[in-house]
């Protein structure tokens, strides 16, 4: 059963450009989560997200950042019009359910560069 | 709103020695405590969790934790070290709200 999937594991960008992170759950996994760290920090909660639904964004900044999780394929988070201080690792992890006593599977992160 | 707080950024144990990585909480209702593990420009692993019952939790790589209700605590602890522990841990806390909160992380270096 394969794990997390994120694609692609490192990105580089001009400032200006768009980042498109990819994350594919656990298989039978329907909830989504999209976190982001800064070096040598613990992850900040972005967002959450269902099937076809944004359940939480509230970790979200309020603007060139956009998260979605369609029927099919994966889980998109979008960074439009990329600035330096959006250089990190972006990490996506996947529950069963959406109970606080779920674990989360993480994928191996996308690091994100911005030039 | 819940939160969790890990007060050393950094622990250095020698092989063999026992380890205690510390973490402290707060959340308003009934917590769910998580302990993970990253290795160098890798995603986290699961170590293990307490959601309710016994207070000391077995995990993963024979690491345990001990939750601590009136000291609002939840330590991660393994009796004998090795040099391969060596890695970055983080503390989470969760009640039945939807986000997880992290700790800041304490790296954990283990001495030949």
């Amino acid at each position: 059963n394969a794990g997390v999937m994120q694609n692609p594991r490192h990105l580089v960008r001009r400032r200006g450009q768009e980042a498109r992170l990819r994350c594919s759950p656990m298989k039978g996994h329907s909830h989504v989560y999209w976190y982001r760290q800064l070096p040598e920090e613990g992850l900040k909660f972005m967002v959450y997200l269902q099937k076809e639904n944004i359940i939480d964004e509230s970790g979200m900044p309020k603007e060139r950042f956009s998260a979605e999780f369609p029927k099919e394929g994966p889980s998109i988070l979008r960074i439009q019009q990329v600035v330096r201080g959006d250089s990190a690792a972006y990490f996506c992890a996947s529950s069963p359910g959406s109970g606080g006593y779920n674990e989360q599977f993480f994928g191996p992160g996308t690091r994100l560069t911005v030039l | 709103a819940q939160s969790v707080a890990q007060p050393e950024d950094q622990v250095n144990v020698a092989e063999g020695n026992p380890l205690t990585v510390k973490c402290t909480y707060s959340v308003s209702g009934n917590p769910y405590l998580f302990w993970y593990v990253q290795y160098p420009n890798r995603g986290l692993q699961f170590l293990l969790k307490y959601i309710t019952g016994d207070n000391l939790v077995k995990g993963s790589y024979g690491f345990e934790a001990e939750f601590n209700k009136s000291q609002t605590s939840f330590h991660l602890k393994k009796p004998s070290a090795l040099v391969s522990d060596s890695a970055l841990y983080f503390c989470t806390v969760r009640d039945n709200n939807n986000d997880m909160r992290f700790g800041a992380g304490t790296r954990l270096t283990v001495k030949p």
